[in-house]
């Protein structure tokens, strides 16, 4: 089944200890991306990657950090969470000639 | 800049048909993107219009008018599992694949 995968679904953690949302996707999509959503303000890019060992940032990425090291995989860091990163992460993938993106579950992150 | 608009919140009857609208306003267009979101869940993709006109997929059609950065969706025959947040997105010309999203528009199905 194509699919995107996210994990962990939901974590409370602490401010300032370092922590690793995992993505993978096995649709063999070049494009990459996550998304933080929060009440009233939307989806909000946070980092994309258009191919292997090629990240950019998107609207608000501060405070992420993000690695491709292989094409299925994407993972979001948190190096020293702040309780303003408590948000709903998405993790979504498409192909570069269409755009059509395909949403992981959602991973719901608290900082407390 | 960018900028996407789209009403916070709307209702309407079972059996109806409801049309949400989004204005929006970017340098580089490439194509628009309607999502449903239902609450807890990941957005789904509905529909993408690069050309100006309508298209009707089932219950759900969407209409884009690139001269005046407009676009609907258009749901007829509601059922209540329609209820949910419908999320207006475009993308931007150039090369790589940013998708802009509005902030969504919840939509409330009643008896």
């Amino acid at each position: 089944e194509a699919q995107v995968t996210q994990n962990p679904r939901y974590l409370i953690t602490v401010t300032g200890k370092k922590l690793t949302v995992t993505c993978s996707q096995n649709m063999n999509h070049e494009y990459m991306s996550w998304y933080r959503q929060d009440p009233g303000l939307g989806l909000r890019q946070i980092y994309y990657s258009m191919n292997v060992e090629v990240t950019d940032k998107g609207d608000v990425p501060e405070g992420y950090k993000v690695s491709r090291k292989e094409k299925r995989n994407f993972p979001l860091i948190l190096e020293s969470p702040s309780p303003n990163q408590t948000s709903l992460y998405f993790c979504a993938s498409s192909l570069m000639n269409t755009g059509e993106l395909f949403f992981g579950e959602g991973s719901r992150l608290t900082v407390l | 800049g960018q900028n996407i608009d789209q009403p916070t919140e709307m209702t309407a009857t079972e059996g109806a048909i409801v049309q949400i609208n989004c204005t929006y306003q970017t340098s580089g267009f490439n194509g628009l993107f309607w999502y449903q979101q239902h609450a807890g869940e990941a957005p789904t993709f509905l529909s993408y219009n690069v050309l100006d006109g309508l298209e009707e997929k089932g219950r759900f059609s969407s209409f884009l008018s690139r001269s005046k950065g407009y676009s609907y969706l258009l749901l007829k025959e509601l059922q209540m599992k329609d209820s949910a947040s419908y999320l207006c997105a475009f993308k931007n010309s150039g090369g790589y694949q940013k998708v802009t999203f509005g902030t969504g528009t919840k939509l409330q199905v009643i008896p």
